[in-house]
């Protein structure tokens, strides 16, 4: 099945705390990329890659890093959370052809 | 910024067709109409697209004017599971670097 898989899909963690959300998919896409979620602030764009080793930042790249080392990884790194990045983050994925982007199933995280 | 403008709510009942509008007066001659939906806080769920003639697939269809500056989708026989938000985006490879731009979308709540 076609798929964007996203871990852990919960997580709780302390302010400071090193975190890796990992995201896979396995359609060979070439552009991959990171959204969070907020109420009132809708899904907003954090991190883009069009290809291995090509990054470039969203509209709120703050706080977070990525990379892209294989084609079908693409891990959302918090070096140092902090509150303010408790959200619902989505993966997605697509090859810019008939079906648009696929979405992951979305991580909730939340940062004391 | 999104460039559609869609109300914010709707209500449909079980077994009607539910039409959600969508006004995009600025869309240039690139860009496509996309439908995406997010049914309680799952990752969005592609649905249909298209540029300027009308499309159809199994789960909707896609009307859009001659102008191409609004568009309407259909579903022709809602159910309850088709409570969600819908999101009408316009969206082209050669802007913003392929990025999806989420508004706030319709929320529709299917009744029975």
């Amino acid at each position: 099945e076609a798929q964007v898989t996203q871990n852990p899909r919960y997580l709780i963690t302390v302010t400071g705390k090193k975190l890796t959300v990992t995201c896979s998919q396995n359609m060979n896409h070439e552009y991959m990329s990171w959204y969070r979620q907020d109420p009132g602030l809708g899904l907003r764009q954090i991190y883009y890659s069009m290809n291995v080793e090509v990054t470039d930042k969203g509209d709120v790249p703050e706080g977070y890093k990525v990379s892209r080392k294989e084609k079908r990884n693409f891990p959302l790194i918090l070096e140092s959370p902090s509150p303010n990045q408790t959200s619902l983050y989505f993966c997605a994925s697509t090859d810019f052809r008939d079906y648009g982007y696929t979405f992951g199933s979305g991580t909730r995280l939340t940062v004391v | 910024d999104a460039k559609t403008t869609q109300p914010p709510s709707m209500d449909c009942a079980e077994g009607r067709a539910a039409n959600l509008p969508c006004n995009h007066s600025t869309i240039s001659g690139n860009e496509y109409v996309y439908w995406y939906r997010q049914i309680h806080s799952q990752g969005p769920q592609y649905i249909i697209h298209g540029l300027k003639n009308n499309e159809t697939n199994e789960m909707a269809s896609l009307i859009i004017t001659e102008d191409r500056k609004s568009s309407t989708l259909i579903l022709p026989h809602a159910t309850l599971r088709d409570t969600a938000v819908y999101y009408c985006i316009v969206w082209g490879i050669y802007n913003q670097g392929g990025k999806l731009i989420f508004g706030q979308g319709t929320e529709l709540s299917v009744k029975p």
